[in-house]
């Protein structure tokens, strides 16, 4: 099974902020990458396919890139709505995995 | 647009049977594989296992095959998350959603299972 390793596992900032968030495959995963918002008790949110394509809806300060084992999701200026927990996931062969995620918080 | 909206909360005993289910409306609900995400207290995602629902193909993750059972009744456009027998362990909150291609575009509102003697 291909694993995914998400860092940090926590992320303090402030709003305005750039951040970047890093998920690492164990295995060439091409670009069949997405991203996910999670706010806490609700549903995740879909926010970024194939390692770079920005869902409908989504705030263009969201942005995703990589190929093969790296890839990272950027927020370009944190906004106060933006604090919740980011998974990345990955397809291959029928089957799916997500990171660990990264809990952005408050600074 | 695309919903799926999952049955209510569940409070069973170690050893009951469980069968939670997903109904999708506002797509072609036989046309996209829907998921089953798990996610235990204070933890990350976990994917459990897709179905077909035109044909009924399944896969599951390694760490669940055996352990539930996923099926759907393409009538009412629903799919289901089974168990035989309830462990404590299986305390979490299970979510399903819409498969395409590489991802998961749309979810449902989660069914929190508690699992107590």
């Amino acid at each position: 099974d291909i694993q995914m390793t998400q860092s940090p596992s926590t992320l303090s900032a402030s709003v305005g902020d750039r951040v970047t968030i890093t998920c690492r495959a164990s295995q060439s995963i091409n670009s069949w990458l997405a991203w996910y918002q999670q706010k806490p008790g609700k549903a995740p949110k879909l926010l970024i396919n194939k390692a770079s394509r920005l869902q409908n809806g989504v705030p263009s300060r969201f942005s995703g890139s990589g190929s093969g084992t790296e890839f990272t999701l950027s927020i370009s200026s944190l906004q106060p709505d933006d604090f919740a927990t980011y998974y990345c996931q990955q397809y291959s062969s029928y089957s799916l995995t997500f990171g660990g995620g990264t809990k952005v918080e408050i600074k | 647009e695309v919903q799926l909206v999952q049955s209510g909360a569940e409070v069973k005993k170690p050893g009951e049977t469980l069968k939670i289910s997903c109904k999708g409306s506002g797509y072609s609900f036989t046309n996209f594989w829907i998921g089953w995400v798990r996610q235990m207290p204070g933890k990350g995602l976990e994917w459990m296992a897709i179905i077909y629902p035109d044909d009924s193909d399944t896969k599951y993750s390694p760490s669940v095959q055996g352990q539930v059972t996923i099926s759907v009744d393409k009538s009412i456009s629903t799919a289901y998350l089974q168990w035989s027998s309830l462990r404590a362990s299986d305390t979490a909150m299970y979510y399903c959603a819409r498969q395409v291609g590489d991802y998961f575009d749309s979810w449902g509102q989660g069914t929190q299972v508690t699992v107590s003697s």
